[in-house]
């Protein structure tokens, strides 16, 4: 099983949206609404931000949305704030190995 | 709170064996399923395996299937990884995660214990 497909990097200004993909296949994204997104600071633990698609876990601000189309879902960050340079991380239900992590996206609040 | 604890890591060379424990506190654990997923350095996430709550059903990817175990000890709310035949390319932080009753994705995570294999 192939990580999924992300950006290496996404880079926006403060106040501004940005947008991680997250392709995978008819097996795992295309398959399941068990799309979930990691939020990971250097030398932390990742920390889940988005799961099911889209529903937030209680605290997470509500400028981070997710969604899916087909076999590539997304996360969108609004209002881009400097505490949300980090490295972000899809992860997918799969048929064949259970869960598979993207390749990761490291985002620049420039 | 929740509260997940790695220990065991270490330095061990090509071939050896180590096993890790994550000690859970905060919640029933046994109402969850766990799983441990690596992290190379500068690498991304991947996924090793997960146990179910009461330990009977288990799921390991590919690239771990034969030289690593899972288990737990709901007694002492704690979860292992038996890794044997250690190579080069199972250097990583390792990290305990807890799988959200609800769902398939991982909601607490442990802060990772660094092992590395090497001559």
């Amino acid at each position: 099983q192939s990580a999924l497909t992300q950006p290496a990097s996404v880079s926006g200004s403060p106040g501004q949206s940005i947008t991680i993909s997250c392709t995978g296949s008819s097996s795992d994204v295309g398959a399941y609404n068990y799309v979930s997104w990691y939020q990971q600071r250097p030398g932390k633990a990742p920390k889940l931000m988005i799961y099911d698609v889209s529903h937030r876990p209680s605290g997470v601000s509500n400028r981070f949305s997710g969604s899916k189309s087909g076999n590539t879902a997304s996360l969108t960050i609004s209002g881009l704030q400097t505490e949300d340079e980090a490295d972000y991380f899809c992860c997918s239900y799969t048929r064949t190995t259970a869960h598979v992590f993207g390749t990761g996206t490291k985002v620049t609040v420039l | 709170q929740v509260q997940l604890v790695e220990s065991g890591g270490g330095l061990v060379k090509p071939g050896g064996s180590l096993r890790l424990s994550c000690a859970a506190s905060g919640f029933s654990f046994r109402d969850n399923y766990m799983s441990w997923i690596r992290q190379a350095p500068g690498k991304g996430l991947e996924w090793l395996v997960y146990v179910s709550g009461t330990g009977s059903y288990t799921h390991y990817a590919d690239s771990v299937k034969g030289r690593f175990s899972v288990s737990r000890d709901n007694a002492k709310n704690s979860l292992y990884l038996e890794m044997n035949s250690l190579r080069a390319e199972d250097t990583a932080v390792y990290f305990c995660a807890r799988q959200d009753s609800r769902g398939e994705h991982f909601d607490n995570w442990g802060q990772g214990t660094l092992v590395t294999v090497s001559s």
